[in-house]
């Protein structure tokens, strides 16, 4: 079964809107770390954002915030005000701590903004 | 400013040629990773080390060994290369242990196998 799943292949977003960028995750550990990354079309993969799984708090970074919903195993990714450089491959990963340092990642999402 | 390099971000090979991917990072991170990452796939854990000497499985280890010899380095090699080998290869590292430890990647090696 798959640990992380992002539903949508590809988004196609209106220049300066916000987009939603979905990911769902599946443990049973109590201890994770959800983290989001950001693939350009360069091929370099940048971190973004992390969200622990005791963090009270979503986490944001400047435009980039994560919508945690631990009761429905949903971390998504919304980017605000999106711009022309935000057009990349976004992907999801959990880290579970019980499963040492491993990164188990989503497939991705292709993420097109729109001028 | 952190940093993990590769060897080459572009290389193209024979099938049944022995073919070695270098990675290397000034961090003086423990732990190191190689993925390969195909469309509609994601990425996928070839193998990964937690200190010199030391290489674990991941989840397509078929085809691929490693070498950790130094802290810095960690090297993913193609015994007999074959055309589905033919992929995105990133390499990463991290620091150790706890739930926020983000990996660093590499710029890639796009390699394509004939």
């Amino acid at each position: 079964a798959q640990k992380i799943t992002q539903t949508q292949p590809g988004m196609f977003v209106q220049e300066k809107e916000a987009v939603t960028l979905d990911c769902t995750y599946d443990t049973s550990d109590p201890s994770y770390g959800l983290f989001w990354y950001k693939q350009p079309s360069s091929g370099e993969m940048i971190f973004l954002i992390y969200q622990g799984s005791y963090d009270q708090q979503n986490a944001t970074e400047g435009r980039y915030s994560l919508n945690f919903q631990k009761a429905r195993k949903s971390a998504n990714l919304v980017i605000s005000a999106s711009q022309l450089g935000d057009s990349a491959m976004y992907f999801c990963a959990m880290r579970e701590v019980n499963r040492d340092d491993k990164i188990i990642f989503g497939k991705g999402t292709r993420l097109h903004i729109l001028p | 400013d952190v940093k993990v390099t590769q060897s080459s971000r572009y290389l193209v090979k024979r099938t049944g040629e022995k073919v070695f991917l270098e990675c290397v990072q000034d961090m003086d991170h423990e732990n190191m990773f190689w993925y390969r990452q195909d469309p509609g796939l994601g990425l996928r854990l070839i193998y990964f080390s937690y200190d010199v000497k030391m290489k674990e499985k991941g989840d397509i280890p078929e085809g691929y060994s490693v070498s950790r010899e130094k802290k810095e380095r960690f090297s993913l090699i193609l015994e007999s290369a074959s055309t589905n080998q033919t992929s995105m290869y990133l390499c990463a590292s991290s620091s150790g242990t706890g739930v926020y430890n983000e990996q660093f990647f590499g710029p890639g090696t796009r390699l394509t196998v004939l």
